[in-house]
């Protein structure tokens, strides 16, 4: 079973900040925090991880709270291709193998 | 593109037919995955291969039959599937589980149809 939720769905205006909020309240120490996204008809794509720090890439970037019990992936300024199902995982790196998705959060970009 | 490559896009096949799903990953990783997306389900882990060993199989029917020639190529090998098997079956690969970060390449994916 997925160790996250994450609402069903959320929109976000065109060129606006997307924030996607996940909870992973019984995350382990040895457990690093996810996101992949997948477009409509394609496979999942990585988008970013991060264990206890904030991080950023070009895609995106992920706020982990201090207690690591929840986390906010940000996309700066949403576009349409965006679009796409959203999901956060929780990952052991003593497993890095165990990929477990759960159902996502359906993010919308409307124009 | 993300250097995984699946074949074929799709395939609708009859309960009593065998056939086989391919896939390549021109990335240089050691690992490689078989996942299975039903309509309105999360994607479910299927099998694990690392260097060219099995190390996951996630209580898969035995009528669902990887093969694993090298660590570039992954093969499903299907005989006398259910309609209920119907589904999007998405190969992904990584460097290994010996790396940090790991992160899973997917390929587009082999939509199934069983009749």
């Amino acid at each position: 079973d997925a160790k996250t939720t994450q609402p069903p769905s959320m929109d976000c205006a065109e060129g606006r900040a997307a924030n996607l909020p996940c909870n992973h309240s019984t995350i382990s120490g040895n457990e690093y925090v996810y996101w992949y996204r997948q477009i409509h008809s394609q496979g999942p794509q990585y988008i970013i991880h991060g264990l206890k720090n904030n991080e950023t890439n070009e895609m995106a970037s992920l706020i982990i709270t201090e207690d690591r019990k929840s986390s906010t992936l940000i996309l700066p300024h949403a576009t349409l291709r965006d679009t796409a199902v959203y999901y956060c995982i929780v990952r052991s790196y003593l497993r890095t193998d165990k990929l477990i998705f759960g159902t996502g959060t359906r993010l919308q970009v409307f124009p | 593109e993300t250097g995984v490559t699946q074949t074929p896009r799709h395939l609708v096949m009859g309960m009593t037919n065998k056939k086989s799903l391919k896939c390549e990953q021109h990335l240089g990783h050691n690992a490689m995955y078989w996942y299975k997306q039903s309509a309105k389900k999360p994607l479910e882990l299927m099998f694990v291969y690392n260097f060219k060993e099995q190390t996951e199989n996630n209580s898969v029917p035995s009528r669902f039959s990887p093969e694993c020639p090298n660590s570039s190529h992954l093969f499903l090998h299907l005989h006398t599937l259910q309609p209920e098997d119907s589904a999007l079956y998405l190969c992904a690969s990584s460097q290994g589980p010996q790396t940090s970060v790991d992160e899973q390449f997917f390929g587009p994916g082999t939509r199934l149809t069983v009749l």
